[in-house]
């Protein structure tokens, strides 16, 4: 595709329950990165993969979150047991390289936990 | 480990006023500078970049930022300002060097307001 496609765009879920948010880089970059942008705040880092592996994935906060990119392309971000804490904006970003020189992001998907 | 603040989360102006958003960072490296800009329910979009050479950066939409080494600053400006200007903006730096320059480091935004 043109951009880098988020689905969904919106996610309402309860409480403990499980969700998985999709990524879709840009065609032909290895680099992906998941961000976490909370209300009134800016953008925070999850997680870097080069190619199919998790490069760096320090800002994942805790074990409930995990993500994949088994073919080196589409990501998704799994987040178990969700907490209202949990409630974000969640964007994706892709380059051709490892560099935030070269980043583009998605627009993310609107997380609510209720 | 870097960081980087926004002084104003909020600027409102009048259309066609000039408009600077400030931004300073710290950091023990070198380091790339972004301004990014997020329009409602929308993702970012980058404005424009400092990696090296001049000092004044110019972007898209008529924005230009200078990168100020001695008091750590990357300020944004605008000479006039329009009513689509409204919107979310991001100052963020990443390591230029080394192993972690995939990561940007974001500041809390400045709401930027254009009224009529």
């Amino acid at each position: 595709g043109a951009g880098v496609s988020q689905t969904p765009s919106n996610k309402v879920t309860e409480k403990g329950k499980y969700v998985e948010l999709r990524c879709d880089p840009i065609s032909g970059h290895t680099a992906l990165y998941w961000y976490r942008q909370s209300l009134g705040q800016g953008p925070e880092f999850l997680i870097y993969f080069q190619g199919t592996g998790a490069a760096d994935d320090s800002g994942l906060p805790n074990d409930r979150f995990f993500a994949v990119r088994p073919e080196g392309s589409v990501s998704t971000l799994k987040i178990q047991r969700t907490e209202r804490g949990d409630s974000a904006v969640y964007l994706c970003a892709s380059s051709s390289t490892g560099s935030s020189t070269e980043a583009f992001f998605g627009q993310g998907t609107r997380l609510t936990v209720v | 480990a870097q960081s980087v603040t926004q002084l104003d989360s909020q600027v409102p102006v009048f259309e066609e006023a000039p408009v600077e958003l400030r931004c300073n960072y710290s950091s023990s490296v070198s380091v790339y500078l972004f301004w990014y800009v997020q329009y409602p329910n929308q993702g970012l979009q980058l404005l424009l970049k400092y990696l090296s050479g001049s000092t004044l950066v110019k972007g898209i939409n008529g924005f230009e930022a200078e990168f100020n080494k001695s008091q750590t600053s990357f300020h944004l400006r605008k000479p006039s300002v329009h009513i689509s200007d409204t919107a979310e903006y991001f100052c963020a730096v990443s390591q230029n060097s080394g192993g972690s320059n995939y990561k940007l480091t974001f500041g809390k935004g400045t709401l930027l307001t254009v009224n009529p």
